[in-house]
């Protein structure tokens, strides 16, 4: 199966920038999603890529996509308190099933 | 459209009970999924189906069942209730069609369900 690795912790101040890095073992895989987890609430999602993409800009979500080192990275320009969450990446694989990496907590400082 | 919908969202089960986390959806997606999130960790597979009728096991399947007889309502059921089972459940829904469209809209998630197993 799918595995996703992701680190677990950052703390940015308001206002500068984020970047949470994942990567991922499974080449096949066709898309790659960036969900976010706010405290005691289900997973939303925030943005996709898919594998033909190299990047792709969404307002203030950068998603940049690596498939040669098969790293995925997710970058929130001007980060605001509320973004603070946990992130998790995921991939799909060709039964529509998601794997999901263990999740960055983000802790926005103001 | 109220999206993916589950219940109850918190309950204590004394080891050996046993429940059902109930889970519906109003989409009309044809796939849904149970899965479980322990401290720390990300979201392991329980359960999936891709239709009514048709269930198949994920990663974590052991010490529970699932159903699916209509489309909307996709229930997980805890038979002998252990201290492992004490997790956070989501249930979530989506489209399969080779369409990027659909492809966007990722997976619905519902809110989650808090169990604890004492």
């Amino acid at each position: 199966g799918e595995d996703v690795e992701q680190s677990l912790f950052l703390s940015v101040r308001e206002g500068d920038s984020s970047v949470i890095n994942c990567t991922y073992t499974d080449s096949s895989s066709t898309y790659l999603y960036w969900y976010k987890q706010e405290p005691g609430a289900g997973l939303q999602l925030l943005t996709y890529i898919f594998s033909n993409m190299d990047m792709k800009q969404d307002q203030r979500l950068t998603v940049l996509l690596n498939k040669k080192d098969k790293h995925l990275s997710l970058r929130i320009a001007d980060t605001q308190t509320g973004d603070s969450a946990i992130y998790f990446c995921a991939e799909k694989d060709g039964n529509n099933r998601l794997a999901f990496g263990k999740g960055n907590q983000v802790v926005v400082i103001p | 459209n109220a999206g993916v919908t589950q219940t109850p969202k918190f309950r204590i089960l004394k080891i050996g009970q046993s429940m059902t986390l109930q889970c519906t959806q109003d989409m009309n997606h044809n796939y849904m999924y149970w899965y479980r999130q322990d401290p720390g960790m990300g979201l392991k597979l329980i359960y999936y189906s891709v239709g009514a009728g048709i269930t198949d096991k994920g990663e974590v399947p052991n010490g529970y069942n699932v159903s699916r007889s209509t489309t909307e309502d996709f229930p997980l059921r805890l038979e002998l209730a252990a201290p492992s089972q004490t997790s956070v459940y989501f249930c979530a829904s989506s489209y399969s069609r080779p369409d990027p469209v659909f492809e966007g809209y990722g997976y619905t998630f519902g809110s989650g369900t808090r169990l604890t197993v004492v």
